[in-house]
């Protein structure tokens, strides 16, 4: 079956330590997305991809880093940059234009202790 | 840059009872669509509108567009214990990325 995997559903990591959050989708669709998401804060982007090798920025970039050398593959990496990094991350992709639902991995609850 | 703003941020209700939930946006949006996330779980595409004016019909959930693309809505009929989760709507103005509103958390009672 098609879909969207994230993993590791949880991960712990000590303050000051980089992360990589890992997400492979087999949809074939262009778009990827990552998403960051607080109790009751919604959805808010990080990076956004709609091709293999281009991302750009999205609300909440800081202290995050993407790459997309793939189509499959969209892997966030959490820096020791970024100052509040707990959080629940999700993926997700997309046919590529802004008129298609996304479809969603089943996240990543990220604990820095 | 664009905002999409939900209310009520929560609403409890009993089993049987109507639930609606609104979404505005500060621009007019090319599209809106809705997302529900149970509890624990992630979000799940369930339509877009993208027509001035248009309404779509999912069972129990009515699904309305504005006028001037800038609202949306969200009706159930008769909630069910099923119906718990949160209701995220997601506007696309002139970027090529999804803004979500904070969501409408609903609670169902038996």
């Amino acid at each position: 079956d098609g879909g969207i995997t994230q993993s590791p559903k949880y991960l712990f990591r000590k303050e000051g330590q980089n992360v990589t959050l890992s997400c492979e989708q087999n949809l074939n669709h262009d778009a990827m997305y990552w998403y960051r998401q607080d109790p009751g804060q919604g959805l808010r982007l990080i990076y956004y991809s709609q091709i293999v090798n281009d991302f750009q920025k999205g609300d909440i970039a800081e202290g995050y880093s993407v790459s997309r050398e793939k189509k499959e593959s969209f892997p966030l990496t959490v820096t020791s940059a970024q100052k509040n990094p707990t959080a629940f991350y999700l993926c997700a992709s997309s046919w590529g234009h802004r008129d298609y639902g996304y479809t969603f991995g089943s996240g990543t609850r990220l604990t820095v202790v | 840059g664009q905002q999409v703003m939900q209310i009520p941020q929560y609403q409890h209700v009993q089993e049987g009872e109507d639930f609606t939930t609104y979404c505005n946006s500060s621009t007019t949006l090319s599209n809106i669509q809705w997302y529900k996330q149970r509890p624990g779980g992630h979000p799940v595409f369930l339509i877009q509108l993208v027509k001035s004016g248009e309404v779509k019909k999912q069972k129990r959930l009515t699904f309305q567009f504005g006028e001037a693309k800038k609202n949306s809505s969200l009706h159930i009929t008769a909630t069910q214990t099923t119906d718990v989760g949160t209701y995220f709507c997601a506007g696309s103005g002139s970027g090529y990325a999804l803004n979500f509103g904070k969501g409408t958390s609903l609670l169902v009672t038996p």
